[in-house]
């Protein structure tokens, strides 16, 4: 157990929809981070948010967006889905210190029919 | 531009023999590299995270090494096991301001009783 957490776990929709998913860092992370994975695919970084604020944009979409509260936990919000974005959607958190290293939540699966 | 390929993308071993997985990377500078184990479905774990200045670094039944002239790093999975069985995914890290790892694609490796 990494001490990410994400809900729901899995999620299932129609195109054209709207979603959110949400991540709980662990305990003393600032930092939050989104990937998606599609089938067999690597992870391709979304977005990063560092204490309330975006630190930086991976390949996201226009029609997704998220936010991170004042209690560091974060939203991913996926809107006008398309069959292509089901996937896997991880959310990782950074430990503060030298090597930077993520730790991953268990992933939320959205699928879109 | 920055990338991190791995080689081979798909590998299976008999149960109980060692194998060794490649990261070539063209990150430069780079502050860290990591490899990662996922299994499917689940998020990456980190299994091994080294700076720089480290030549090899030990966590069981794996041991990574990395060669900075070269730009090259190595896996090696001693005596595997059917839990081995998982996507080991190398992660370089850029030493900027956010952070950011640069993923590889991953090596897929398969143990067969």
């Amino acid at each position: 157990d990494s001490g990410v957490t994400q809900t729901p776990k899995h999620l299932i929709t129609a195109t054209g929809q709207r979603v959110t998913l949400r991540c709980s860092p662990r305990s003393g992370d600032l930092s939050v981070y989104w990937y998606q994975q599609s089938l067999d695919q690597g992870l391709q970084f979304l977005i990063q948010y560092y204490n309330g604020e975006e630190r930086a944009k991976g390949n996201i979409l226009e029609r997704f967006s998220a936010q991170q509260f004042p209690d560091l936990h974060s939203e991913l919000n996926l809107s006008s889905l398309e069959l292509g974005d089901s996937a896997l959607y991880f959310c990782a958190s950074r430990a503060p210190g030298q090597k930077n290293e993520q730790f991953f939540g268990p992933g939320t699966r959205l699928t879109v029919l | 531009k920055n990338q991190v390929e791995q080689s081979p993308q798909s590998l299976i071993i008999l149960e109980g023999k060692n194998c060794t997985l490649q990261c070539n990377y063209t990150v430069s500078p780079f502050s860290n590299l990591r490899w990662y184990k996922q299994d499917t479905g689940r998020g990456p774990v980190s299994l091994t995270i080294m700076t720089f200045s480290e030549n090899t670094k030990s966590n069981g039944r794996y041991t990574a090494t990395l060669d900075a002239d070269t730009k090259q790093s190595s896996l090696h999975i001693t005596a595997s096991q059917l839990s081995d069985s998982a996507s080991y995914i190398c992660v370089v890290s850029a030493p900027d301001s956010n952070y950011q790892l640069i993923w590889g694609a991953g090596t897929k490796l398969i143990i067969k009783p």
